[in-house]
């Protein structure tokens, strides 16, 4: 089955500056790519995601680029605030475009973003 | 437009009982998804329902069973409780499944004792 490997686990940058996590995947069928924030408590917020037929993808301040060939893809946030301070979570899934997709979201182990004043 | 609704919060139960977990979906989502985040394990698929089906299963034992309603709202039961199933339980729905675009609920946690 797809295994997603993320890094950095805890990732501290001071405020203003950006932020980058990045996510390794094994399995060359895979073609969905979304990225989830985790706050304190809640569930896992949905805040970007990228298809296989598409390199890079921005939204405000958080950006991901997906590298097919290598198998990786990644998060880049800009202009970090306090409030972006949560847990990331990269995560890769095989839609199989009919409405039906194979074997749910693999996630990686999660990156701690710290954002330091 | 309400979000993904999953009921109750927090459980406590005692070794070798069962619980039902629930979950309601964002309204026009006919897909449900299940999954356990655990420390150690991360976050794990436990299953997908579409249209009362079961699409997709994750590598849990069968003692996890789950069922979907007509309204597209979702039951999870895990039978014969154990210490190693504490976790929070999460639900996601997605309006075409395949697990594109899933929201999550903000999960329930049970604690076995």
């Amino acid at each position: 089955g797809e295994n997603v490997e993320q890094h950095p686990s805890t990732l501290s940058v001071q405020e203003g500056d950006s932020a980058v996590i990045k996510c390794t995947y094994s399995d060359s069928a895979s073609n969905y790519f979304p990225w989830y924030k985790q706050e304190l408590g809640k569930g896992p917020q949905l805040i970007i995601d990228i298809r296989s037929n598409v390199g890079e993808k921005k939204d405000q301040r958080i950006a991901v680029t997906l590298n097919k060939t290598a198998k990786h893809f990644s998060l880049h946030i800009t202009e970090t605030q306090p409030e972006d301070s949560a847990v990331y979570f990269c995560a890769a899934s095989i839609n199989l475009g009919s409405g039906g997709g194979a074997d749910g979201l693999t996630f990686g182990k999660g990156t701690h973003l710290i954002i330091q004043p | 437009k309400a979000g993904v609704t999953q009921t109750p919060r927090y459980l406590i139960k005692t070794r070798g009982q069962q619980v039902t977990l629930s979950c309601s979906p964002i309204s026009g989502h006919r897909s449900v998804s299940w999954y356990q985040q655990t420390p150690g394990q991360g976050l794990q698929f436990l299953f997908e329902y579409f249209s009362e089906t079961q699409r997709n299963k994750g590598n849990f034992p069968g003692r996890f069973s789950g069922r979907q309603f007509s309204n597209s709202r979702s039951e999870m039961n895990v039978s014969t409780l154990e210490l190693g199933d504490s976790a929070l339980y999460l639900c996601a729905s997605s309006p075409r499944g395949g697990h594109t675009e899933a929201f999550f609920g903000q999960g329930t946690r049970l604690t076995v004792v």
